[in-house]
């Protein structure tokens, strides 16, 4: 059975970074492109990119370069999502969420990490 | 980037109703080649993930009650749910995935009536 577990909850300040986490199991990891999506309270889904799980190599949308990496460990089976500088607008619910295989849509999704950015 | 455009923004259906939400596209979204429409829709419930409903436009996921439907092809699309049940109160979301970035339409909410 296909699960993805994102990592709890994050509270960080103004100019901090942080790391979340997408642990997927149930499937050949590297076989399937894995996005991250953007939520911010109230608001629409916004798609920040994905990394190739097989090659590593990750595609951002404009609005979520620079301060917004994407990586993965393979012998884990878990990518991550790290947001440098982070400031009030960053606040929002992350959700990693990975491709049907051989196409672009997101067939299965993680349950969602809540990063609230607050001194 | 492509601009999805939901209408309406909100709308309210008795039970058993049908409910219609609507899709544009600023571009087409129709690969030629192998006529798929690259359209997915989404339903989200409150404090949960998307969930995907239908792709290739009209193609149902796996699990999916057939009560929900998908038509459409290259700038309009449409989701329609047959027979409104309490458990589909939900915001649905269509998105391309024919142009990188992918991209969302702003989400319908879905209540009774």
């Amino acid at each position: 059975q296909v699960q993805l577990v994102q990592s709890g909850s994050e509270l960080v300040k103004p100019g901090a970074s942080v790391r979340v986490s997408c642990k997927a199991s149930g499937y050949t990891f590297t076989s399937h492109t894995m996005s991250w999506v953007r939520q911010a309270p109230g608001q629409g889904l916004e798609w920040m990119g994905w990394i190739n799980t097989d090659t590593g190599k990750p595609t951002h949308a404009q609005g979520f370069t620079g301060r917004f990496v994407f990586s993965l460990d393979t012998s884990v089976s878990t990518t991550y999502l790290q947001i440098n500088n982070l400031k009030a607008e960053d606040t929002a619910v992350y959700y990693c969420a990975r491709s049907a295989l051989g196409t672009n849509f997101a067939d299965w999704w993680g349950q969602g990490s809540l990063v609230t950015v607050s001194s | 980037d492509i601009v999805l455009t939901q209408s309406p923004d909100s709308l309210a259906v008795s039970l058993g109703e049908r409910a219609t939400i609507n899709c544009k596209s600023s571009q087409s979204v129709l690969y030629n080649s192998s006529s798929q429409n690259y359209l997915t829709w989404f339903q989200q419930k409150p404090g949960q993930p998307p969930k995907l409903l239908l792709y290739w436009a009209s193609t149902r996921q796996s699990g999916v009650p057939d009560r929900f439907s998908g038509s459409g092809s290259g700038t309009h699309f449409t989701l329609t749910i047959s027979s409104l049940q309490a458990e589909d109160v939900a915001v649905y979301y269509c998105q391309q995935y024919y142009y990188i970035p992918l991209t969302f339409g702003g989400g319908t909410k879905v209540e009774i009536k």
